[in-house]
C-alpha cells in the first residue's frame, strides 16, 4: 500500500521549454503533497507544500512563478517548470501524506530533468 | 533551524556483518523521525517511522532507536546483504510540514 507514482521518470528538453511532472497517490488520498529537489550527492530540499484545493506554500528562495504547483485532487499534484534553463536540471521528487504530521510521508521514484 | 547530520557519509562492510548508521539533530522538539532508503537515481522508500514518544521501531532485520533528548537516532541493520547497498537517509519532522533530511550514509555491502 501507500504507492506514489511520479511521471515522467526522465525528461530531456531544450532550454525555454516548460515541463510538467505528475505525482499521483495510487491507493490512498493524499491530504498533503510535497515537492523536493535533489542535486547530485546532496540531500532533499523541500520546494513547496500543497494541500488539495489550496495554493501551494513555497519555501524561501523558490520562485513560485517558475515552479507552478497544482493540487487539483486528493490523488494528483503537478509541478510545472516554466521556461526551463540548464540550471533547473535536477532530480525532482514528490511525496504524499495522509492526514497530519504524525503520519509517514511516501515518496515517488523521482523525475530526472535535464535541460540542454 | 533544524540541522540533521549523518555519520559516516559512506560505509563499506562485508556481507553478513551487523552495522549501525547514526543520525543526529539539533532541535529535540520533533514530531517524529523517519528512516528512508534511496537507490541510485530513485526516489525514497520509507523504512521505519518513530514517533517522538517512542524509543524504537523494528522491521525485519532493521531496528531504529530514538533518543530525543540527546538528539540522536540509530539504524541497526543485522546480517547485512548486498541488496542492502543504498543510501540511507534520516529525516526529522519539527512541524506539520517541516521534514528535515540528513545528507545520508552511502552503504556498500561487499559479497
Amino acid at each position: 500500500g501507500a504507492v506514489v507514482s511520479q511521471h515522467p521518470s526522465w525528461v530531456i528538453c531544450k532550454s525555454g521549454t516548460s515541463v510538467k511532472i505528475e505525482c499521483r497517490s495510487l491507493d490512498f488520498q493524499a491530504t498533503t503533497m510535497f515537492w523536493y529537489r535533489q542535486f547530485p550527492k546532496q540531500s532533499l530540499m523541500l520546494m513547496a507544500t500543497s494541500n488539495e484545493g489550496s495554493k501551494a506554500t513555497y519555501e524561501q528562495g523558490v520562485e513560485k512563478d517558475k515552479f507552478l504547483i497544482n493540487h487539483a485532487s486528493l490523488t494528483l499534484s503537478t509541478l510545472t517548470v516554466t521556461s526551463a534553463h540548464p540550471e533547473d536540471s535536477s532530480f525532482y521528487i514528490c511525496s504524499a501524506r495522509v492526514g497530519t504530521g504524525g503520519q509517514p510521508q511516501h515518496f515517488g521514484d523521482g523525475t530526472r530533468l535535464s535541460i540542454l | 533551524k533544524q540541522e540533521v547530520t549523518q555519520i559516516p557519509a559512506a560505509l563499506s562492510v562485508p556481507e553478513g556483518e551487523n552495522l549501525v548508521l547514526n543520525c543526529s539533530f539539533t532541535d529535540s522538539a520533533i514530531y517524529n523521525l523517519q528512516w528512508f532508503r534511496q537507490d541510485p537515481g530513485k526516489g525514497l522508500t520509507s523504512l521505519l517511522l518513530i514517533q517522538s514518544s517512542q524509543r524504537e521501531q523494528t522491521s525485519g532485520r532493521l531496528n531504529a532507536s530514538l533518543d530525543k533528548s540527546s538528539g540522536r537516532s540509530t539504524l541497526y541493520i543485522a546480517a547485512s546483504q548486498p541488496g542492502d547497498s543504498a543510501t540511507y537517509l534520516c529525516a526529522v519532522r519539527t512541524g506539520a510540514n517541516n521534514l528535515f533530511f540528513g545528507t545520508g550514509t552511502r552503504l556498500t555491502v561487499i559479497p
